[in-house]
């Protein structure tokens, strides 16, 4: 009952560097999306992907990527990271319908010196 | 846009006391309504939402939260602070698509609860 497996849990980038944050869910839900989490500033949506074959930007989706790679998966990439992006990333995935809450992931928590 | 105001980034009180945690929503349509509690170096938990029927919606380890719509609010209570309450609150708001479900959430800032002996 793993529920939302984000890897890695901690990683430290120098600037310019690039890597993809994993997230996988068992739960065969739809619905997923990244959230990045700042001191004072709650989780803000970076992309989300309603079904599989689509993702959307949300309100803070400049400096990433998405790919909803099958149903279970969905990774966030940085292609050039920069000071700013330091941050704790949240994957979560959800059911369709109105039933269903987010099951959050365990998050990330990513440097960038 | 919907948008979210949670009032007191901090909030501290006594054990036993009433813990009362500030909401308030802006959303052109009826909202669909959360709050979440993050214990450290976690993910976050769901700990009751609103969507239709009753506007005093209860929750876990006695936490309940009132919609009240005339106020555009949703503010989350419970009566006796335990010191296991101790941890950070997000209140979420999202809006109603096909046939009740709903889809990204908007998260407030967050107030961190801190519970004294």
């Amino acid at each position: 009952n793993a529920g939302v497996t984000q890897t890695p849990k901690f990683q430290v980038l120098k600037t310019g560097q690039s890597m993809t944050l994993q997230c996988a869910q068992d739960m065969n839900h739809n619905s997923m999306y990244w959230y990045r989490q700042d001191p004072g500033m709650g989780l803000r949506l970076i992309y989300y992907s309603a079904s599989e074959g689509t993702t959307d930007k949300g309100e803070v989706p400049n400096g990433y990527n998405v790919s909803r790679l099958n149903k279970r998966e969905f990774s966030l990439r940085l292609e050039s990271a920069a000071p700013s992006q330091t941050s704790v990333y949240f994957c979560a995935a959800k059911g369709t319908g109105g039933l269903y809450g987010y099951t959050f992931g365990s998050g990330t928590r990513l440097t960038v010196v | 846009a919907q948008s979210v105001t949670q009032l007191g980034s901090h909030v501290s009180v006594s054990e036993g006391a009433l813990v009362l945690l500030r909401c308030n929503y802006s959303s052109s349509v009826p909202p669909y309504l959360f709050w979440y509690v993050q214990y450290p170096n976690q993910g976050l938990q769901l700990l009751l939402k609103y969507t239709t029927g009753a506007t005093l919606v209860k929750g876990i380890n006695g936490f309940e939260a009132e919609f009240k719509k005339s106020e555009t609010s949703f503010h989350l209570t419970k009566p006796s602070a335990h010191m296991s309450d101790a941890a950070e609150y997000f209140c979420a708001v999202s809006l109603r698509i096909d046939f009740g479900g709903y889809n990204k959430l908007i998260f407030g800032a967050g107030t961190r609860l801190a519970v004294h002996p």
